[in-house]
């Protein structure tokens, strides 16, 4: 089945710098990407996504990269804020493409 | 709309019991799912249904039954609590499926203690 690593697990960055996770993906047959950010405490929510047609998206200070071939895909947030600080997880499809797997996550601490 | 609501938030068991899980969603969403959440190990798929009367296993189901009788509601059952049970849960629901594109809507989530 599908596996996604997760890179890194931590990471620390000063306010109003760039902070990248990265994700990689075992199965070639997986055409959905999405991101899910949590807050402490709260429930993961949605925050960008990026399908298998499409090498980037863009929201306001966040944007995903999709490398097809090397099987990876990244999360990026220029000019970070205090409220950037979070459990981001991305994610790809099951082998049947039905449900979503998750990797381990990346604690964002942002400091001011 | 209510969303996804699961009940209980808190839970504490002793090992061997049992109990469910509640998870019901309000949006006519066709896909539901479990998943669990440990400290460094990401949010693990427990079981899916992509409709009433249809269920799947994900990544770890093994100590855990699920049910889909009506689109709205998707229980999840522990048969015989276990400490490695101890677990945040948290239910899922999308409009067709997960894994389809859909956007996952969560719930609350429950946190559960086996002792």
């Amino acid at each position: 089945g599908e596996n996604v690593e997760q890179h890194p697990s931590t990471l620390s960055v000063q306010e109003g710098d760039s902070a990248v996770i990265k994700c990689t993906y075992s199965d070639s047959a997986s055409n959905y990407f999405p991101w899910y950010k949590q807050e402490l405490g709260k429930r993961p929510q949605l925050i960008i996504d990026i399908r298998s047609n499409v090498g980037e998206k863009k929201d306001q200070r966040i944007a995903v990269t999709l490398n097809k071939t090397a099987k990876h895909f990244s999360l990026h947030i220029t000019e970070t804020q205090p409220e950037d600080s979070a459990v981001y997880f991305c994610a790809g499809t099951d082998q049947a493409g039905t449900a979503l797997i998750f990797g381990k996550g990346t604690t964002l601490s942002v400091s001011s | 709309n209510a969303g996804v609501t699961q009940t209980p938030k808190f839970q504490v068991l002793k090992t061997g019991q049992s109990m469910t899980l509640q998870c019901a969603q309000d949006m006519n969403h066709e896909y539901m799912s479990w998943y669990r959440q440990d400290p460094g190990m990401g949010l693990r798929l427990i079981h899916y249904s992509v409709g009433a009367g249809i269920t799947d296993q994900g990544e770890v189901p093994n100590g855990y039954n699920v049910s889909r009788s009506t689109t709205e509601d998707f229980p999840l059952r522990l048969l015989s609590a276990a400490p490695s049970q101890t677990s945040v849960y948290f239910c899922a629901s999308s409009y067709s499926s997960g894994g389809g594109g859909e956007k996952l809507f969560f719930g609350s989530g429950t946190q559960l203690s086996v002792l």
